[in-house]
């Protein structure tokens, strides 16, 4: 069975930063692409961006390049978000996803929330 | 970026009825569509990829067509369990990958 499961979520104040981890498994994790996305509370879908297999290719929307970072560790199976500068519009459920080929995302995680507030 | 557009932002329906969801693409996405059902307090589960091909385990009744810019998620038979917001994702060009703002289907 496919679980993706994120961790690191909670309370954190403006301009700090989080970094945000999703542990796979039940697939073969070094084989798929794996991306990052967001819901602020009680709106749509923000795509943050995306990772290959070993890290040669991460594209990120252009308006979240310079506060966010996506990384793996196929060896321990897990990807990771580094946020910095945080703002209170970055308050959101983060969901992780797999992807078999970059574009949609077939398999998510439950998400983990993050609230930016003093 | 490419703005996606659905519509209606929600809808009521009835036990068995069918339902239509309409995305229109600001340009041409040459089919690279996907469709998602997320339940309340739920993740997104992927439905359908490619405008029109049903994601392994996905009940029969929801199907998925279009092209060039215009795309449609039809559900057949309504079911209580298909109560949910539906979301469409373009993914021809990027970054980044967009979405439309969502469907809130609900129960007449």
């Amino acid at each position: 069975e496919v679980k993706l499961v994120e961790s690191g979520g909670g309370l954190v104040q403006p301009g700090r930063s989080l970094k945000l981890s999703c542990a796979a498994s039940g697939f073969s994790f070094n084989d798929y692409w794996m991306g990052w996305v967001r819901q602020a509370p009680g709106k749509g879908l923000e795509w943050i961006g995306e990772i290959n297999q070993d890290s040669s290719t991460i594209n990120y929307t252009p308006s979240l390049k310079d506060k966010f970072t996506i990384s793996r560790d196929n060896a321990q199976n897990t990807l990771y978000l580094q946020m910095s500068k945080l703002g209170s519009e970055d308050t959101a459920i983060y969901y992780c996803a797999s992807t078999v080929v970059t574009g949609y995302f077939d398999y998510w995680g439950q998400g983990v929330m993050v609230t930016v507030s003093s | 970026d490419i703005r996606m557009t659905q519509s209606p932002a929600s809808l009521s329906a009835s036990l068995g009825e069918t339902v239509n969801i309409e995305c229109l693409a600001s340009e041409d996405i040459y089919s690279d569509l996907a469709w998602y059902q997320q339940k309340p307090g739920k993740s997104p589960q992927l439905l359908i990829y490619n405008a029109n091909s049903l994601q392994n385990g996905v009940p029969s009744r929801f199907s998925g067509s279009g092209s060039g810019t215009q795309y449609s998620l039809k559900i057949n038979s309504l079911q209580s369990e298909d109560v949910a917001t539906y979301f469409c994702q373009q993914y021809n060009n990027y970054p980044p990958y967009t979405f439309g703002a969502g469907t809130k289907l609900e129960l007449k």
